[in-house]
């Protein structure tokens, strides 16, 4: 079945730029999705890009989109400590091809940010 | 704003006991999704349901029903609970539309002893 991958942990210190890199292996991927978890909290939607684009910026958040490579990135500029949770990529996986379908997460990237 | 969201924010059970998870949805979406949780593997779909009545296995479905009487309302059972089962279970819906967001529920941190 499809798969997506991403490292478990990311330390960086206050103010530093923080990456968080994801593979996927769909190769019909159309839309892929970073997920954001606080602590004791559900997972919120923080951005999402569609397989034509190679980039999307939101304000402190870029995404960048290798779609040759199946590579899927998020920078977050300026890194806070309130930026400290788990983060989530994730590949929209249509069923019987149709517009439904679920997601396939990854196993998520716990970012800790140092002061 | 959409809300998700879900009977328990912790619930304690014994192994053996019948337990009923609920999630309740106020947008009219069309999918609904049940995932537990666990550290070191991520999101895992256990079952997801396009239509009422309707529902589909995901990766886990073992040990565990679902049912879905009313589009805003999604339940997970597990018939015999184990120890096993002890995890985080978040709830998801989606309008249905290729590519929509998910919404998540708050989760259900379940202890089965």
């Amino acid at each position: 079945g499809e798969d997506v991958e991403q490292s478990l942990f990311l330390s960086v210190r206050e103010g530093d730029s923080s990456v968080i890199n994801c593979t996927y292996t769909d190769s019909s991927s159309t839309y892929l999705y970073w997920y954001k978890q606080e602590p004791g909290a559900g997972l919120q939607l923080l951005t999402y890009i569609f397989s034509n684009m190679d980039m999307k910026q939101d304000q402190r958040l870029t995404v960048l989109l290798n779609k040759k490579d199946k590579h899927l990135s998020l920078r977050i500029a300026d890194t806070q400590t309130g930026d400290s949770a788990i983060y989530f990529c994730a590949d929209f996986s249509p069923l019987y091809g149709g517009s439904q379908g679920n997601l396939i997460f990854g196993k998520g990237t716990k970012l800790s940010v140092k002061p | 704003d959409v809300k998700v969201t879900q009977s328990s924010r912790y619930l304690v059970k014994r192994t053996g006991e019948k337990v009923f998870l609920e999630c309740v949805q106020d947008m009219d979406h069309e999918n609904m999704f049940w995932y537990r949780q666990d550290p070191g593997l991520g999101l895992r779909l256990i079952y997801f349901s396009y239509d009422v009545k309707m529902k589909e296995k995901g990766d886990i479905p073992e040990g565990y029903s679902v049912s879905r009487e009313k589009k805003e309302r999604f339940s997970l059972i597990l018939e015999s609970a184990s120890t096993n089962q002890t995890s985080m279970y978040l709830c998801a819906s989606s309008s249905g539309l290729a590519g929509d967001e998910q919404y998540f529920g708050p989760g259900t941190r379940l202890t089965v002893t």
